[in-house]
Parts: structure tokens; C-alpha cells; sequence
């Protein structure tokens, strides 16, 4: 089985500070990929980055980043430039490779982003 | 571009009473899609997956089920509505052998 943990259920950041919102998780599969999702107040859950667990390089988008740490099943993500508009709900997600993999995913966490 | 869609975007309905949300996915072909639900401050539940026509998996037993009548469309149904039926369900599809899924805006149920 697989599990997905968010020990953050809520965090604030103040306009262009930097933000990590953390994740562990647990899985037998030695093939697999980590993503985090965002929900604004609309419920749209947003693709925001994805990790494939067989690279070693952490994946980059913008201002997103994540620090993958394979042996210590860690997947954290880190917020730089904090906008506004990154007022979310926050979903870390793990879905074994093969077809028709299911997502599992965390409980969130609710980032408020202030002036 | 591939867009997906779900109707209603919001429901209110009696308990006891049916249900029909519905699915659709523009833009592609043989796409795998997925219903999933999200109780008020949860994750995603998956509920069903659908790899074809036809071709219904579900993840959780319960009051609902799925069915898949066309290649891009897929429905989930429940001919009896439980007060625990309530939340916010989302639809999302991927390409096939791919491993991103994209999510619809989803419909928010609530049962009384």
C-alpha cells in the first residue's frame, strides 16, 4: 500500500519570501513519480511540478522546486518569490509507474500567502 | 489542446434520491480516466478508473458506481443517495502510457 504525508496542515509566507511545504510517503514500488497539485478557492487541482524517482536531479518550474530525497522517502517543496495568487491548498501525490496507476494523495496544506 | 469537462458543477439532491455526474474529455483518444472525491479538508479518494470502453476498476466499495459509454465519456451513478455521499468530486484523465493526470473542475455535491 501506498501512503502520502503532509504534517503541515496550514502555513503562511509573506509576499516574495521563500516557502517549503513538506511531504513523506512510503511506497514498495521502486519505480515511481511524486507530484504536488494546487487547489486555489476554486477546487481546480492544478498540476504544479512531478518527480520522477529514478532521477536524482531535483525538478524545477519557475519559482517551484523540490528537494527529492529518495532514501529518506522526502519530497518537500519549496516556493520561492511568494505571489499572491499562490494562496492554496497544496496536495503531494504518489502514483506507482505501470498503467492506470492510481494517485494517492496527502491531506494538504493550506498555504496563505500575505502582504 | 485537450480540455475535460464535468456537469453539473454544483448538485444538491435528497437522500435516497439518484445520481448522475458526468464526464467528458476533449482533444484526445483512449484516454485512462479516473473519478475521484474530496471530503471537506481531505485528500483525493480515487473511486473508479476506466482504461477503455466498458472497462470500469473501483478502488473503494460504496453506494456508486461508474460506467464508461464512449471513448470520452464517463459517468458515475448511484441509485440511492447517502448523507455520506456528499463532497466534492473531480474527474481526471491521462494518456494513455503517460503519468500525469489532469483534473476537471469538478462538481460539489450535497446531499440532505
Amino acid at each position: 500500500a501506498q501512503t502520502v504525508t503532509q504534517s503541515q496542515p496550514e502555513m503562511s509566507v509573506q509576499e516574495a519570501e521563500t516557502v517549503t511545504l513538506s511531504c513523506t510517503y512510503d511506497t514498495s514500488e521502486n519505480n515511481y513519480y511524486l507530484f504536488w497539485y494546487k487547489q486555489p478557492p476554486s477546487r481546480q487541482m492544478i498540476l504544479v511540478i512531478r518527480q520522477e524517482a529514478y532521477k536524482q536531479q531535483n525538478a524545477t518550474e519557475n519559482r517551484f522546486s523540490v528537494n527529492f530525497q529518495k532514501a529518506a522517502k522526502s519530497f518537500s517543496l519549496k516556493i520561492s518569490d511568494s505571489q499572491l495568487g499562490d494562496t492554496a491548498m497544496y496536495f503531494c501525490a504518489l502514483r506507482a509507474t505501470g498503467t492506470a496507476s492510481k494517485l494517492t494523495f496527502g491531506t494538504g496544506t493550506r498555504l496563505q500567502v500575505t502582504l | 489542446s485537450q480540455t475535460i469537462h464535468q456537469w453539473p458543477a454544483t448538485l444538491v439532491q435528497p437522500v435516497g434520491s439518484p445520481l448522475s455526474l458526468e464526464c467528458t474529455v476533449e482533444g484526445t483518444s483512449n484516454p485512462n480516466l479516473y473519478w475521484y472525491r474530496q471530503a471537506a479538508g481531505r485528500g483525493l479518494q480515487l473511486l473508479f478508473y476506466s482504461v477503455g470502453i466498458g472497462q470500469i476498476s473501483s478502488e473503494v466499495p460504496q453506494n456508486l458506481s461508474a460506467s464508461r459509454p464512449q471513448d470520452r465519456q464517463f459517468i458515475l451513478s448511484s441509485k440511492k443517495l447517502l448523507l455520506s455521499d456528499s463532497g466534492f468530486y473531480l474527474c481526471a484523465w491521462e494518456r494513455e502510457g503517460e503519468n500525469e493526470q489532469y483534473f476537471g473542475p469538478g462538481t460539489r455535491l450535497t446531499v440532505t
